[in-house]
C-alpha cells in the first residue's frame, strides 16, 4: 500500500528555474527518503531525512519535514534538462520496520 | 562495486510458463527488497529478506509467487504459473541498516502475453 501521495502528479518547467513536489504521508515514520527515476531505469536514492530532522541540503536539493503534518517537500533549484525524471517520496512503517512504501511519484520535466 | 544487479532485463513468456527473476545484491549489504512496479498501482512491496531470511511476504500477490535467498549474494523471485496480470517491471533492491536509502538495480521488464 502507498503510504506517500506526492502532489503535483506532474510538473513541467523552464531550465533555471525551480521545481517543488510535496509528499503526505498517514502514520508515524523514521525517516522519509526521495528518489529519482529516469525512464526505463531503477530508482535512485537522492536524500533521507530523519524524524526529528526539519532540513536537509544536498547539492541543488532541498529537502524540508513537518512530522505535525505529516508532509515533506523536495526543492530542486536551478534546474537542468538533466532532472528531467520522476520523483518519488518514501516512508518506512516507523518503529523497528524497514521497509519502504512509495508514493505515485511526480513526473518533471524540464524544458530546454 | 557493480551496484544490484538483476537478469533478464527484458522477459517475454507466455501465459502458464514459468517465470524465475534473478537478483545479485551489492556485496555487505543486509537487506534485499523485491517490487514491481505497474502504471495502475506503482510500487508495490512484494517481499524482503534480512540476513537471507525472509521477513514479510506480505505482499507477495499468491500463491503463483514465491521468492528465495538461498545465500547473500543471490536471490530469485519465481512466478508459476505466470499469468498476463504479471506484467510490469521488477526491481530488486537492496540495502544495509541504519545506512541510508536502498540501491535499486535496474529491473526486469516482464511481459506475460
Amino acid at each position: 500500500s502507498q503510504q506517500g501521495e506526492e502532489d503535483p502528479q506532474a510538473l513541467s518547467i523552464q531550465e533555471g528555474e525551480n521545481a517543488t513536489m510535496n509528499c503526505s504521508y498517514k502514520t508515524s515514520i523514521n525517516n522519509l527518503q526521495w528518489y529519482r527515476q529516469n525512464s526505463g531505469r531503477g530508482l535512485v536514492h537522492l536524500i533521507l531525512i530523519r524524524s526529528n530532522e526539519r532540513e536537509k541540503h544536498s547539492g541543488r536539493l532541498r529537502v524540508t519535514l513537518d512530522t505535525s503534518k505529516k508532509s515533506s517537500s523536495l526543492l530542486i533549484t536551478a534546474s537542468r534538462a538533466a532532472d528531467t525524471a520522476s520523483y518519488f517520496c518514501a516512508t518506512d512503517a516507523g518503529s523497528n520496520d524497514y521497509k519502504l512504501s512509495f508514493g505515485a511519484g511526480t513526473t518533471v520535466t524540464v524544458r530546454a | 562495486d557493480a551496484g544490484v544487479i538483476q537478469s533478464p532485463r527484458h522477459e517475454v513468456t507466455e501465459m502458464g510458463q514459468e517465470v524465475t527473476l534473478r537478483c545479485k545484491p551489492i556485496s555487505g549489504h543486509d537487506y534485499l527488497f523485491w517490487y514491481r512496479q505497474t502504471m495502475m498501482r506503482g510500487l508495490e512491496l512484494l517481499i524482503y529478506f534480512n540476513n537471507n531470511v525472509p521477513i514479510d511476504d506480505s505482499g507477495m500477490p499468491e500463491d503463483r509467487f514465491s521468492a528465495k535467498m538461498p545465500n547473500a549474494s543471490f536471490s530469485t523471485l519465481k512466478i508459476q504459473p505466470s499469468e498476463p496480470r504479471d506484467s510490469a517491471v521488477y526491481f530488486c533492491a537492496s540495502s544495509i541498516q541504519g545506512a541510508g536509502g536502498y540501491t535499486f538495480g535496474s529491473g526486469t521488464r516482464l511481459t506475460v502475453v
